[in-house]
């Protein structure tokens, strides 16, 4: 079984200050992991994902995420926070074990992120 | 960009009434998924679609529920007698059939049962 924690439900930072969004999973094979953003009465959009090969990944918008696997983690960074930053974000993680070729997600709880002027 | 489009956006309804969620996929997608977020709560796997069969459903997909795909675009979700406790968004995803490709979701159907 698979499952994601995400460490911090709401996470306010100022306008140009460091972003971090913590996510961890745990996967009894090797991970597929996504981070979406999903804003106020939104759908949940992409911003990026790691699947196999380079362990930072760069998405939209600025945003890059590193996987660790030591760790179990696929934390979500961005240097430099913009207003229109503020959203949910979710970390989410699929398997891709040969017994099924599903690939469904599962989510973490979501960290709600505000940015402050 | 190709979307996933999700209608009604909202729909209101007495318990113990039927619902029908519709989603039009991405065109060239094979995978299909329901995905459901009660209020304050984690996005919810609930069951996915291919080859015109479901491959996987979560306990929550109990026989209330069920999935069809009546035609070449669009993917339905059905609940047969509505709960107060099926109340949440509902989320349709689809991706294409290479594993490592992501989901693509819709906006969502927000459902209130009264």
């Amino acid at each position: 079984a698979q499952s994601v924690t995400q460490l911090g439900s709401h996470v306010s930072v100022s306008e140009g200050a460091l972003v971090l969004l913590r996510c961890n999973y745990s996967s009894s094979v090797p991970p597929y992991l996504f981070w979406y953003v999903q804003y106020p009465n939104q759908g949940l959009q992409l911003l990026l994902k790691y699947t196999t090969g380079a362990t930072l990944v760069k998405g939209i918008n600025g945003f890059e995420a590193e996987f660790k696997k030591s760790e179990t983690s696929f934390h979500l960074t961005k240097p430099s926070a913009h207003m229109s930053d503020a959203a949910e974000y979710f970390c989410a993680v699929s398997t891709h074990n040969s017994g099924g070729s599903n690939y469904k997600l599962t989510f973490g709880k979501g960290t709600l992120l505000t940015v402050n002027p | 960009e190709p979307e996933v489009t999700q209608t009604p956006s909202h729909q209101v309804t007495q318990m113990g009434q039927e619902v029908i969620l519709r989603c039009v996929p991405i065109s060239n997608h094979l995978y299909f998924y329901w995905y459901r977020q009660i209020l304050g709560q984690k996005v919810e796997f609930l069951v996915s679609f291919y080859n015109n069969e479901i491959s996987e459903k979560s306990e929550i997909f109990d026989d209330q529920f069920s999935v069809e795909r009546p035609d070449g675009s669009n993917f339905t979700l059905k609940i047969r007698s509505t709960k107060l406790e099926d109340s949440a968004m509902y989320f349709c995803a689809s991706r294409q059939v290479t594993g490592n490709q992501p989901q693509h979701f819709g906006d969502g159907t927000r459902l209130s049962i009264l």
